[in-house]
Protein backbone atom coordinates (compact mmCIF):
# COMPACT_ATOMS: atom_id res chain seq x y z
CA UNK A 1 0.00 0.00 0.00
CA UNK A 2 0.85 3.57 -0.14
CA UNK A 3 0.87 4.52 3.78
CA UNK A 4 1.59 2.91 6.99
CA UNK A 5 -1.15 0.39 7.54
CA UNK A 6 -2.33 -0.41 11.14
CA UNK A 7 -4.55 -2.97 12.13
CA UNK A 8 -7.09 -3.29 14.08
CA UNK A 9 -8.48 0.71 14.07
CA UNK A 10 -10.40 -0.22 17.23
CA UNK A 11 -9.62 -2.97 19.54
CA UNK A 12 -11.57 -3.04 23.06
CA UNK A 13 -10.62 -5.48 25.39
CA UNK A 14 -11.19 -6.61 29.25
CA UNK A 15 -8.46 -5.73 32.02
CA UNK A 16 -6.24 -8.37 32.20
CA UNK A 17 -6.35 -10.18 28.70
CA UNK A 18 -3.56 -9.77 26.02
CA UNK A 19 -3.63 -7.72 22.82
CA UNK A 20 -1.64 -7.80 20.16
CA UNK A 21 -1.17 -4.64 17.15
CA UNK A 22 -0.03 -4.95 14.15
CA UNK A 23 1.85 -2.35 11.82
CA UNK A 24 3.09 -2.54 7.61
CA UNK A 25 5.20 -0.05 6.86
CA UNK A 26 5.45 2.08 4.27
CA UNK A 27 7.32 -0.62 1.47
CA UNK A 28 11.37 0.06 1.49
CA UNK A 29 11.19 2.33 4.94
CA UNK A 30 13.93 -0.14 6.81
CA UNK A 31 12.86 2.07 10.03
CA UNK A 32 9.85 1.69 12.17
CA UNK A 33 8.76 3.30 15.80
CA UNK A 34 5.88 3.05 17.82
CA UNK A 35 4.28 5.95 19.84
CA UNK A 36 1.70 6.04 21.77
CA UNK A 37 -0.97 8.98 22.06
CA UNK A 38 -2.68 9.66 25.03
CA UNK A 39 -4.69 12.40 27.07
CA UNK A 40 -2.84 12.70 29.84
CA UNK A 41 0.63 11.84 28.31
CA UNK A 42 0.74 13.44 25.01
CA UNK A 43 2.27 11.55 22.10
CA UNK A 44 5.23 9.00 23.66
CA UNK A 45 8.09 7.66 22.01
CA UNK A 46 7.72 3.83 22.51
CA UNK A 47 10.50 1.94 20.56
CA UNK A 48 12.26 1.79 17.35
CA UNK A 49 13.54 -0.93 15.02
CA UNK A 50 15.83 -0.67 12.30
CA UNK A 51 15.26 -3.79 10.28
CA UNK A 52 14.37 -6.49 12.62
CA UNK A 53 16.60 -5.07 15.33
CA UNK A 54 15.39 -2.94 18.18
CA UNK A 55 18.08 -1.05 19.12
CA UNK A 56 16.36 1.65 21.23
CA UNK A 57 13.41 0.26 23.49
CA UNK A 58 13.62 3.30 26.35
CA UNK A 59 10.02 3.94 25.82
CA UNK A 60 8.21 0.68 26.85
CA UNK A 61 6.80 1.67 29.64
CA UNK A 62 6.99 -1.94 31.57
CA UNK A 63 7.78 -5.46 30.82
CA UNK A 64 4.20 -6.14 29.49
CA UNK A 65 4.87 -4.61 26.54
CA UNK A 66 7.06 -6.28 23.84
CA UNK A 67 7.71 -5.29 20.31
CA UNK A 68 8.76 -7.89 17.52
CA UNK A 69 9.50 -6.97 13.36
CA UNK A 70 9.98 -9.96 10.80
CA UNK A 71 11.74 -9.80 7.57
CA UNK A 72 12.39 -6.27 7.86
CA UNK A 73 8.36 -5.34 7.29
CA UNK A 74 5.38 -6.15 9.63
CA UNK A 75 5.36 -5.25 13.47
CA UNK A 76 3.50 -6.32 16.10
CA UNK A 77 3.05 -4.52 19.99
CA UNK A 78 1.93 -6.85 22.00
CA UNK A 79 0.64 -5.68 25.28
CA UNK A 80 0.13 -8.59 27.70
CA UNK A 81 -1.93 -8.70 31.36
CA UNK A 82 -3.49 -5.04 29.78
CA UNK A 83 -4.23 -2.85 32.51
CA UNK A 84 -7.04 0.27 32.12
CA UNK A 85 -3.59 2.64 31.98
CA UNK A 86 -2.76 1.16 28.68
CA UNK A 87 -5.76 2.96 26.71
CA UNK A 88 -4.44 4.81 24.34
CA UNK A 89 -4.08 5.17 20.74
CA UNK A 90 -1.05 3.36 19.36
CA UNK A 91 0.36 4.88 16.20
CA UNK A 92 3.26 3.20 14.13
CA UNK A 93 5.32 4.82 11.98
CA UNK A 94 8.19 4.05 9.04
CA UNK A 95 10.69 5.73 7.48
CA UNK A 96 13.84 5.20 5.46
CA UNK A 97 17.07 5.86 7.56
CA UNK A 98 20.12 7.27 7.36
CA UNK A 99 21.21 10.77 6.86
CA UNK A 100 19.52 13.38 4.47
CA UNK A 101 16.40 15.43 4.64
CA UNK A 102 14.06 12.89 3.68
CA UNK A 103 15.34 10.37 4.96
CA UNK A 104 14.56 10.79 8.80
CA UNK A 105 10.88 12.04 8.21
CA UNK A 106 8.34 9.31 9.78
CA UNK A 107 5.03 8.90 8.40
CA UNK A 108 2.37 7.93 10.89
CA UNK A 109 -0.33 5.60 10.13
CA UNK A 110 -4.07 6.04 11.73
CA UNK A 111 -3.14 4.56 14.64
CA UNK A 112 -4.74 1.24 16.66
CA UNK A 113 -6.95 3.28 19.77
CA UNK A 114 -7.47 0.80 22.51
CA UNK A 115 -9.79 1.01 25.32
CA UNK A 116 -9.01 -1.61 27.98
CA UNK A 117 -12.04 -1.91 30.34
CA UNK B 1 15.25 15.08 29.97
CA UNK B 2 13.80 17.04 26.57
CA UNK B 3 11.12 18.91 27.14
CA UNK B 4 9.21 20.33 24.37
CA UNK B 5 6.51 22.93 24.99
CA UNK B 6 3.82 24.33 22.59
CA UNK B 7 2.05 27.55 23.20
CA UNK B 8 -1.19 27.97 22.90
CA UNK B 9 -2.93 24.81 23.36
CA UNK B 10 -5.88 26.22 22.27
CA UNK B 11 -6.52 28.64 19.43
CA UNK B 12 -9.55 30.07 18.03
CA UNK B 13 -9.12 32.37 14.92
CA UNK B 14 -11.71 33.93 13.05
CA UNK B 15 -11.37 33.10 9.20
CA UNK B 16 -9.08 35.74 7.50
CA UNK B 17 -6.85 36.78 10.69
CA UNK B 18 -3.03 35.70 11.20
CA UNK B 19 -2.02 33.75 14.16
CA UNK B 20 1.84 32.52 15.16
CA UNK B 21 2.16 28.79 17.30
CA UNK B 22 5.17 28.57 19.15
CA UNK B 23 7.32 25.51 20.17
CA UNK B 24 10.15 26.04 22.82
CA UNK B 25 12.70 22.91 24.17
CA UNK B 26 15.02 22.47 26.23
CA UNK B 27 17.63 20.92 24.39
CA UNK B 28 20.27 21.25 21.98
CA UNK B 29 18.25 19.99 18.73
CA UNK B 30 18.81 21.22 14.75
CA UNK B 31 16.29 19.11 13.49
CA UNK B 32 12.88 20.25 14.00
CA UNK B 33 9.63 18.72 12.78
CA UNK B 34 5.83 20.34 12.52
CA UNK B 35 3.06 17.60 12.01
CA UNK B 36 -0.94 18.13 11.47
CA UNK B 37 -3.23 15.59 12.56
CA UNK B 38 -6.60 15.84 11.71
CA UNK B 39 -9.62 14.48 14.28
CA UNK B 40 -9.11 10.45 14.27
CA UNK B 41 -6.85 10.58 11.67
CA UNK B 42 -2.79 10.39 10.99
CA UNK B 43 0.12 12.92 11.50
CA UNK B 44 0.77 14.67 8.37
CA UNK B 45 4.29 16.03 7.84
CA UNK B 46 3.86 19.55 6.91
CA UNK B 47 7.58 20.75 7.71
CA UNK B 48 11.43 19.75 8.86
CA UNK B 49 13.19 22.64 9.45
CA UNK B 50 16.97 21.44 9.55
CA UNK B 51 19.64 24.41 11.01
CA UNK B 52 18.89 27.87 12.49
CA UNK B 53 17.18 30.37 10.53
CA UNK B 54 15.63 27.84 8.56
CA UNK B 55 12.10 28.96 6.94
CA UNK B 56 9.84 26.81 5.20
CA UNK B 57 6.48 27.72 3.65
CA UNK B 58 3.59 26.04 2.34
CA UNK B 59 0.30 28.13 0.97
CA UNK B 60 -0.56 29.64 4.63
CA UNK B 61 1.76 28.15 6.74
CA UNK B 62 5.45 29.70 7.23
CA UNK B 63 7.61 27.51 9.67
CA UNK B 64 10.86 29.32 10.89
CA UNK B 65 13.54 27.68 13.40
CA UNK B 66 16.00 29.47 15.99
CA UNK B 67 18.00 27.15 17.34
CA UNK B 68 19.85 29.41 19.75
CA UNK B 69 16.74 30.74 21.35
CA UNK B 70 15.59 26.70 20.89
CA UNK B 71 12.49 28.09 19.36
CA UNK B 72 10.15 27.12 16.61
CA UNK B 73 7.22 28.84 14.81
CA UNK B 74 4.54 28.15 13.07
CA UNK B 75 2.74 31.37 11.37
CA UNK B 76 -0.76 31.38 9.94
CA UNK B 77 -1.58 33.83 7.48
CA UNK B 78 -4.81 34.75 6.38
CA UNK B 79 -6.43 31.57 8.20
CA UNK B 80 -9.35 29.38 6.03
CA UNK B 81 -11.44 26.89 7.86
CA UNK B 82 -9.32 24.08 6.09
CA UNK B 83 -6.75 24.71 8.43
CA UNK B 84 -8.65 23.73 11.59
CA UNK B 85 -6.62 20.79 13.19
CA UNK B 86 -3.95 20.32 15.98
CA UNK B 87 -0.55 20.75 15.03
CA UNK B 88 2.47 18.95 16.64
CA UNK B 89 5.90 20.61 17.03
CA UNK B 90 8.63 17.65 17.23
CA UNK B 91 12.16 17.60 17.92
CA UNK B 92 14.87 15.33 17.17
CA UNK B 93 17.90 15.31 19.56
CA UNK B 94 19.70 12.07 17.99
CA UNK B 95 21.58 14.32 15.58
CA UNK B 96 19.83 12.80 12.50
CA UNK B 97 22.79 10.06 11.86
CA UNK B 98 21.13 7.41 11.90
CA UNK B 99 17.35 7.45 13.10
CA UNK B 100 15.02 10.15 14.68
CA UNK B 101 13.67 9.52 18.06
CA UNK B 102 11.05 12.48 18.17
CA UNK B 103 9.52 13.91 21.52
CA UNK B 104 6.54 16.00 20.49
CA UNK B 105 4.84 19.03 22.23
CA UNK B 106 1.72 18.54 23.78
CA UNK B 107 -0.08 19.87 20.13
CA UNK B 108 -2.40 22.96 19.64
CA UNK B 109 -5.96 22.73 18.75
CA UNK B 110 -6.75 25.74 16.04
CA UNK B 111 -10.52 25.97 15.11
CA UNK B 112 -10.93 27.94 12.89
CA UNK B 113 -14.31 30.02 12.81
CA UNK B 114 -16.64 31.98 9.95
Amino acid sequence: GAGVSQSPSNKVTEKGKDVELRCDPISGHTALYWYRQSLGQGLEFLIYFQGNSAPDKSGLPSDRFSAERTGGSVSTLTIQRTQQEDSAVYLCASSLSGTGIAKNIQYFGAGTRLSVL
Amino acid sequence: ELKVEQNPLFLSMQEGKNYTIYCNYSTTSDRLYWYRQDPGKSLESLFVLLSNGAVKQEGRLMASLDTKARLSTLHITAAVHDLSATYFCAVDITGGTSYGKLTFGQGTILTVHP
